[in-house]
């Protein structure tokens, strides 16, 4: 049973470039979450989704940023037209439930020049 | 709004040693706290989940408390190996329907071999 996986690991974006960033969760959970990590700082929530619904995105800025969980596929994190303060690690996450254990991907490293 | 502390922030230890990780939160009215530990260039890793309505949790090693009314939780390592060597961190799922796990900003754990 493969984990949540991320992809890509790293990710170098120009400024005013577009970011997809993906996730798939474990097999069975149909809860994801994304998370934030910026240096020095702790992990940030910022979206939850179930498939084809946003539960909760208060966590994620109003502008440039969108998330979304089709009913077939990956979920996908879409950062529009990138700023360097986006730069930072992106974890997804996974789990059988509503707050229960969390199972996390490697993140993804993201990088705006 | 929910913060969550961790002390220290970093920690070194001989080989061997037995360790207590402190965590505290704000506000104890809590759904579940989970630990989490997180190696370099990785994801997290879950260690430990504790109910609102529990006191401890065991997996081998590790033994995590919970004190909701004092806002503390605790994360016992026996006998620490090199291995043990990370980030820890303590995250909560606050009430009232959040979706998203408050995290702290870890302690870094060093296990001098």
């Amino acid at each position: 049973n493969a984990g949540v996986m991320q992809n890509p690991r790293h990710l170098v974006r120009r400024r005013g470039q577009e970011a997809r960033l993906r996730c798939s969760p474990m097999k069975g959970h149909s809860h994801v979450y994304w998370y934030r990590q910026l240096p020095e700082e702790g992990l940030k929530f910022m979206v939850y989704l179930q498939k084809e619904n946003i539960i909760d995105e208060s966590g994620m800025p109003k502008e440039r940023f969108s998330a979304e969980f089709p009913k077939e596929g990956p979920s996908i994190l879409r950062i529009q037209q990138v700023v360097r303060g986006d730069s930072a690690a992106y974890f997804c996450a996974s789990s059988p439930a509503p707050r229960s254990l969390l199972f996390f991907g490697s993140g993804t490293q993201l990088s705006v020049l | 709004k929910q913060e969550v502390t961790q002390i220290p922030a970093a920690l070194s230890v001989p080989e061997g040693e037995n360790l207590v990780l402190n965590c505290s939160f704000t506000d104890s009215a809590i759904y579940n706290l989970q630990w989490f530990r997180q190696d370099p260039g990785k994801g997290l890793t879950s260690l430990l989940l504790i109910q609102s309505s529990q006191r401890e949790q065991t997996s081998g090693r590790l033994n995590a408390s919970l004190d909701k009314s004092s806002g503390r939780s605790t994360l016992y390592i026996a006998a620490s190996q090199p291995g043990d060597s990370a980030t820890y961190l303590c995250a909560v799922y606050s009430g009232g329907g959040a979706d998203g796990l408050t995290f702290g900003k870890g302690t870094h754990l060093i296990i001098q071999p």
